[in-house]
């Protein structure tokens, strides 16, 4: 069965101080999709990066970047240099061919960036 | 205007009453999606449909109908409300991509209230 599981559920970090998200996702299919959306406190959710399974190369956007090893089953998300703008709740989501496009979503972090 | 739009934004209803919850789009997405957020759980998906003739139950459509009425428009409905159907409720579209790599793009919420 699919899940994902993102087990800090709350982080609080100075700015300017470097922090990683933890995704860690279940599948059986060899063929999948990770995900991270930001969730803002208005509340709208935001796509942030989409990574398919044949794909293990880094990405890093800016002060973000991810890192995926499929060694581990993980997804994780560093944001460096945080912000206060970077205050807000992270999910990590999975889908893949056996469901279509169905995604399965984390339970999400809250990140609070304290000026 | 936003490619994604749900309405209301927010109601508040009484126990019992039925209200139906609104998602449009521009997109010209093929597949459409309801979701509730509750604290700490995530997003769990209620409904979802690939075309307006194929909609499929999610994984917590018990209270719950949806309606397509066209490629643009897919209701979701409480025939009668109870108080733990108190969520967040977003509506989601993606396109009609190869396997499950297409990301899902969110309407702003409607935040449900069951007295």
């Amino acid at each position: 069965a699919q899940k994902v599981t993102q087990a800090q559920t709350e982080i609080s970090v100075v700015e300017k101080e470097d922090v990683t998200l933890d995704c860690v996702y279940e599948t059986r299919d060899t063929t999948y999709y990770l995900f991270w959306y930001k969730q803002p406190p208005s509340g709208e959710l935001v796509f942030l990066i989409r990574r398919n399974s044949f794909d293990e190369q880094n990405e890093i956007s800016g002060r973000y970047s991810w890192n995926f090893q499929k060694s581990t089953s993980s997804f994780n998300f560093t944001i460096t240099a945080s912000q206060v703008v970077d205050s807000a709740v992270y999910f990590c989501a999975l889908s893949d061919e056996n469901t279509g496009n169905q995604f399965y979503f984390g339970t999400g972090t809250s990140l609070t960036v304290i000026p | 205007d936003a490619d994604v739009t749900q309405t209301p934004r927010n109601r508040i209803t009484k126990t019992g009453k039925r209200i139906m919850l609104e998602c449009s789009q521009t997109k010209g997405h093929d597949r459409m999606y309801w979701y509730r957020q509750d604290p700490g759980l995530g997003l769990r998906l209620i409904y979802y449909s690939f075309d307006v003739k194929d909609i499929n139950k999610g994984e917590i459509s018990d209270g719950y109908s949806v309606s397509r009425q066209a490629q643009a428009k897919f209701s979701l409905s409480l025939e009668s409300a109870i108080p733990n159907q108190t969520a967040l409720y977003f509506c989601a579209t993606s396109d009609l991509g190869a396997g499950a790599e297409v990301e899902q793009f969110f309407g702003p919420g409607t935040r449900l209230t069951v007295l």
